[in-house]
């Protein structure tokens, strides 16, 4: 089982729709966990992060965190073709700096 | 806050040149950089943890003598590719934080080497 697990999609949406995109994780001990997301051929950008149970809401995005079920997602409500991206999905274990990557969610928002 | 810089953004050399990447930290001390390699429609994979002041670490299955990395200072570290070849060419891309657990990962813009 890989650390950090994600759906590589791609995931399609009609604009203006909620986007929700999954990750989970195996290290019951991470603490802190961080969405980013990857326009082709550009590098990443966080977007959200989140430390506690459960949900962080920034505009139009939404982290939410379930500890017990090592699940993170993000929502991102009224998709634009410009969310259209790869989204990845990165976890710091527990008492470490070093994070691992999932290895992202294609989302393609579709006028 | 928190930006990165890296340099340059893109090379185009023959095989069997050394190119070197920077990745700065322009407005904190980073003492610890990550270098990322990504191949086309692939995900970010970790090659190696840059430590300032100490040898960097190196994640399985990527050779330290061919993936050369630098860390002199708080806000400086570089990777040298030697002897590229044309497997090589790929995005290479740093990343830093900020001191502490939980801080995100600032990256760089990137460095897109293609080795002919």
């Amino acid at each position: 089982q890989k650390e950090v697990e994600q759906n590589s999609g791609p995931l399609s949406v009609p604009e203006g729709a909620i986007a929700s995109l999954n990750c989970t994780y195996s290290d019951r001990g991470s603490q802190s966990f961080f969405w980013y997301r990857q326009y082709s051929g550009k590098s990443p950008e966080l977007i959200m992060f989140i430390y506690s149970n459960g949900d962080k809401e920034d505009g139009r995005f939404t982290a939410q965190l379930n500890k017990a079920s090592q699940y993170v997602s993000l929502l991102i409500r009224d998709s634009q073709p410009s969310d259209s991206a790869t989204y990845l999905c990165a976890v710091n274990r527990g008492g470490s700096y070093i994070p691992t990557f999932g290895r992202g969610t294609s989302l393609i928002v579709h006028p | 806050g928190a930006v990165v810089s890296q340099h340059p953004s893109r090379v185009i050399c023959k095989s069997g040149t050394s190119v070197k990447i920077e990745c700065r930290s322009l407005d904190f001390q980073a003492t610890t950089m990550f270098w990322y390699r990504q191949f086309p429609k692939q995900s970010l994979m970790l090659m190696a943890t840059s430590n300032e002041g100490s040898k960097a670490t190196y994640e399985q299955g990527v050779e330290k003598d061919k993936f050369l990395i630098n860390h002199a200072s708080l806000t400086l570290s570089t990777l040298t590719v030697t002897s590229a070849h044309p497997e090589d060419s790929s995005f290479y891309i740093c990343s830093a934080s900020l001191q502490g657990l939980n801080q995100p990962q600032h990256f760089g813009d990137g460095t897109r080497l293609s080795i002919l």
